[in-house]
């Protein structure tokens, strides 16, 4: 039972433009969501965070928004860069439970 | 540097052996965490330590699993009897406490079961 779902195991797009990363969940006492980022033969690395009762996120070129009512969340990264090539997991937090709940990841690759 | 380190990197087996894998969370992190990627699939919780507190073995797969943390710190997850299916990347991460604190991940343990 995949309770966070990225549909999307690959993307690709050049240089500069917009990078649009989605991901879907089931489970609606999910309240603090989290993407992080993977290279190869690394571990994963926080990237950015939204709570619940928030819409929107921002950091830099990275924004995170939330649709709870459509169990829908996206993160964009602008302008993207080559070093942003990368394996990108959605998480998400329940309640007080302290694991996360992991997608199974969308490979972006940025092209010159 | 001071982050999470895991060994071995690598770590190929037959099938019916035991393994251990290690994991040094980062100094004064009181939260440890396992998880497991396996060929396609996302990161799938094993087994959480918290303090002093009785961990939360929740997502272990079997018995053949287990997991310990002494003195707070390095933890070792042990796998027996290894079986094909149990081949994946075993990553630990570390937290400074519960809850929605950010995890930092080692670079993981890539186990391999012939």
């Amino acid at each position: 039972d995949q309770q966070v779902k990225q549909n999307s195991p690959s993307l690709s797009v050049q240089e500069g433009r917009i990078s649009i990363l989605n991901c879907d969940y089931t489970n609606s006492m999910f309240d603090y969501f989290l993407w992080y980022k993977k290279y190869p033969a690394e571990g994963p690395t926080f990237l950015i965070s939204i709570s619940s009762i928030k819409d929107k996120n921002e950091d830099g070129r990275f924004t995170v928004f939330l649709n709870k009512s459509a169990k829908h969340l996206s993160l964009h990264i602008v302008p993207s860069q080559p070093g942003d090539s990368a394996v990108y997991f959605c998480a998400a937090f329940t309640g007080t439970a302290s694991k996360l709940t992991f997608g199974t990841g969308t490979r972006l690759q940025v092209t010159l | 540097g001071a982050g999470v380190s895991q060994s071995p990197s690598n770590k190929v087996t037959e099938k019916g052996k035991d393994v251990e894998l290690r994991c040094d969370p980062i100094s004064g992190h009181t939260a440890l965490y396992w998880y497991r990627q396996s060929l396609g699939q996302g990161l799938e919780f094993l087994i959480y330590f918290q303090g002093n507190s009785a961990p939360d073995k929740s997502g272990l797969p079997s018995d053949r699993f287990s997991a310990e943390r002494t003195g707070g710190s390095v933890s070792t997850l042990t796998i027996q009897r290894t079986q094909q299916e149990d081949s994946a990347v075993y990553l630990c991460a570390s937290s400074s406490t519960s809850g929605r604190n950010t995890q930092y991940f080692g670079p993981g343990t890539r186990l391999t079961v012939l």
